[in-house]
């Protein structure tokens, strides 16, 4: 069964650490995004990856990095740096065949740091 | 600068009756636009697409309609059911854009029995 994969499902942090938010997709799909959701807010985009060792900053990527170095997998790594980290992050994957929509989403990580 | 904007927060609507959901954009570069389905604690879920070059597309009880003079969007749910109930995002992107897409801020659609 394809599909996209973001563990842990809540995630728990102290302020002041960083912390990687996994995601993996077995789609065979090119590009690879991040977005975050907040109440009653959209979904913004942090970063994305059209390829392999390749990513571009989305709106939002102060305070946030992200690898490349597999096709299946794009982890999210939110620094201290990020002034509101707790957020409902959001992973999708799409493939460029198909002029990169629809995006396909994973369930999210709900990440809360005190 | 929204780029994207759904104006009402949220819908409520009977059970059989029609949901109508609207969606403005105002950037002129965008030619595709789609509409997602949350659930709470889930990832959105891909509904029904149109691009630029239609005014309408339909897909089962769901059809999405385009007025590009209006930079204007809706989605038609008939007839709702109970399930229908999520939030909608209405989201948009342009062939020429890194394959990015812009989101709503979505609305809460509730379908009473």
């Amino acid at each position: 069964d394809g599909g996209i994969t973001q563990s842990p499902k809540y995630l728990f942090r102290k302020e002041g650490q960083n912390v990687t938010l996994s995601c993996e997709q077995n789609l065979n799909h090119d590009a690879m995004y991040w977005y975050r959701q907040d109440p009653g807010q959209g979904l913004r985009l942090i970063y994305y990856s059209q390829i392999v060792n390749d990513f571009q900053k989305g709106d939002i990527a102060e305070g946030y990095s992200v690898s490349r170095e597999k096709k299946e997998s794009f982890p999210l790594t939110v620094t201290s740096a990020q002034k509101n980290p707790t957020a409902f992050y959001l992973c999708a994957s799409a493939s460029l065949r198909t002029g990169g929509t629809p995006l396909h989403f994973g369930n999210g990580t709900r990440l809360t740091v005190t | 600068d929204q780029q994207v904007k759904q104006n009402s927060p949220s819908l409520s609507v009977q059970e059989g009756r029609i949901s109508i959901l609207n969606c403005d954009y105002t950037n002129s570069m965008f030619d595709y636009f789609l509409w997602y389905k949350k659930y709470p604690a889930e990832g959105p879920t891909f509904l029904i697409s149109i691009s630029s070059i239609k005014d309408k597309n339909e897909d089962g009880r769901f059809t999405v309609f385009l007025n590009k003079s209006a930079k204007h969007l809706s989605l038609h749910i008939v007839p709702s059911q109970p399930g229908d109930s999520a939030v909608y995002f209405c989201a948009a992107g342009s062939g020429g854009s890194n394959y990015k897409l812009t989101f709503g801020k979505g609305t809460l659609l509730t379908v009473n029995p």
